[in-house]
């Protein structure tokens, strides 16, 4: 049972702008970094926002990432087709001698 | 380059221990990072299981440590990861993965996955 809530699932058209949000509480988010995850149809999830806001190296700026309080934020931007993919959340909680937590994953549909 | 391979019985009976292995290339455990699994039942989210450092440091999912044992072979450049008295519900795509604890908590090289189902 994951401990960090994302809507099931977000769209748009070719072109907008898409938003996921990622609640948590004082032991994860709020106090460690978040960390967002893209897993396309049929592969290995891929690391797409480090630090809460840092992209890894060959991600595109259409992404960013954004934390505030126990609550923390996915942007897509100029929206593709090939954006369409599961998106997860993940922090570390301190609860319980420390563990790495994801989200509940959130489905982006480009109409 | 860093590569991780997963390797083991696809098909495990019920109440026996699952048992993978993965092999990293590219990189030498011995250098740094933790490294672990996660796992994810088909059509679900993702579920991290636990990770381990090269001096043999672990952390564990608490809902699943007292199934878990996560190990490492420095020798081979592998981790492997045992899983006892599984039921169907441990029928899942397990990915060993690098980061994920400590001061690397991103998951920035996965394996490509490998399907294990629970039946008898």
């Amino acid at each position: 049972q994951s401990v960090l809530t994302q809507p099931p699932s977000a769209s748009g058209t070719p072109g907008q702008r898409v938003t996921i949000s990622c609640s948590g509480s004082s032991s994860n988010i709020g106090s460690n970094y978040v960390y967002w995850y893209q897993q396309l149809p049929g592969t290995a999830p891929k690391l797409l926002i480090y630090r809460n806001n840092e992209r890894p190296s060959g991600v595109p700026d259409r992404f960013s990432g954004s934390k505030s309080g126990t609550s923390a934020s996915l942007a897509i931007s100029g929206l593709r087709s090939e954006d369409e993919a599961d998106y997860y959340c993940a922090a570390w909680d301190d609860s319980l001698s420390g563990h790495y937590v994801f989200g509940t994953g959130t489905k982006v549909t480009v109409l | 380059q860093v590569q991780l391979q997963e390797s083991g019985p696809g098909l495990v009976k019920p109440s026996e221990t699952l048992s993978l292995t993965c092999a990293v290339s590219g990189y030498s455990i011995s250098s740094g990072y933790y490294w672990g699994w996660i796992r994810q039942p088909p059509g679900k989210g993702l579920e991290w299981i636990g990770t381990i450092y090269h001096s043999g440091s672990t952390y564990y999912n608490p809902s699943l440590k007292s199934r878990v044992t996560i190990s490492v072979d420095t020798s081979k450049n592998q981790f492997s990861l045992q899983l006892s008295s599984v039921t169907a519900a441990d029928t899942a795509v397990y990915y060993c993965a690098r980061g994920g604890s400590g001061s690397y908590l991103q998951i920035d090289y996965w394996g490509q996955g490998t399907l294990v189902t629970v039946s008898s």
